[in-house]
């Protein structure tokens, strides 16, 4: 079946610094892939998406690119920032049946 | 556009009983929903899918009866947590799947609901 497999945190970078979370995935089609932010108590909110091979999908500075020959997903960050400290979630959705999410790479960001 | 809501976003209850908790699609329609759960510092576990008119479909080790699902109509569906233990205590989170499908395939989330079985 389809399955996501994530980098586990936690992640501490200064502010500033370079982000990179991994992400690959497993899928018998051909699946959107997405990254979700999830705050301190609060539901999960779509932060960038993909929906075919070599797109990019982009958004408040994160970038991550559909890579089929790799099977990944990989978000970037060239600076981040004390706000971006959050929970990240990679997941994958095939013809938006239910979507399969990675276990969550938790990033704090220090001043 | 395609916000989902759900009510209510934290609710304590006393074990034994039975909490209900609601998520609604509020400017679109959705023939399908989902309910997820999430243990601190866990990923989402997809507990079951929520079809309008016709009985959910749960997942492997989700008990039916335990977790009661009702999919009314096209912007409602309800997650009833039936006598209610401390282990069910949880992050409980829907999503809709539009009927009018985008490019993406997206689901929207609604912003969790925290229960807590005292």
């Amino acid at each position: 079946g389809n399955s996501v497999t994530q980098m586990e945190g936690p992640v501490t970078l200064s502010e500033e610094a370079f982000l990179t979370i991994n992400c690959t995935y497993t899928a018998t089609g051909y699946p959107s892939l997405f990254w979700y932010v999830q705050y301190p108590g609060e539901g999960l909110q779509l932060l960038l998406k993909a929906t075919k091979a070599d797109d990019k999908g982009s958004n408040k500075g994160f970038e991550a690119t559909y890579r089929k020959e790799t099977t990944s997903f990989h978000l970037e960050k060239g600076s981040v920032q004390v706000s971006d400290s959050a929970v990240y979630f990679c997941a994958l959705s095939d013809q938006g049946n239910d979507m399969r999410f990675g276990a969550g790479t938790r990033l704090t960001v220090k001043p | 556009g395609a916000v989902v809501s759900q009510h209510p976003s934290w609710v304590i209850c006393k074990s034994g009983t039975s909490v209900k908790i609601e998520c609604r699609s509020l400017d679109f329609q959705a023939t399908t929903m989902f309910w997820y759960r999430q243990f601190p510092k866990q990923s989402l576990m997809l507990m079951a899918t929520s079809n309008e008119g016709s009985k959910a479909t749960y997942e492997q080790g989700v008990e039916k009866d335990k977790f009661l699902i009702n999919h009314a109509s096209l912007t409602l569906s309800t997650l009833t947590v039936t006598s209610a233990h401390p282990e069910d205590s949880s992050f409980y989170i829907c999503s809709a799947n539009p009927d009018r499908r985008g490019p993406y395939n997206e689901q929207f989330f609604g912003p969790g609901t925290r229960l807590t079985v005292l």
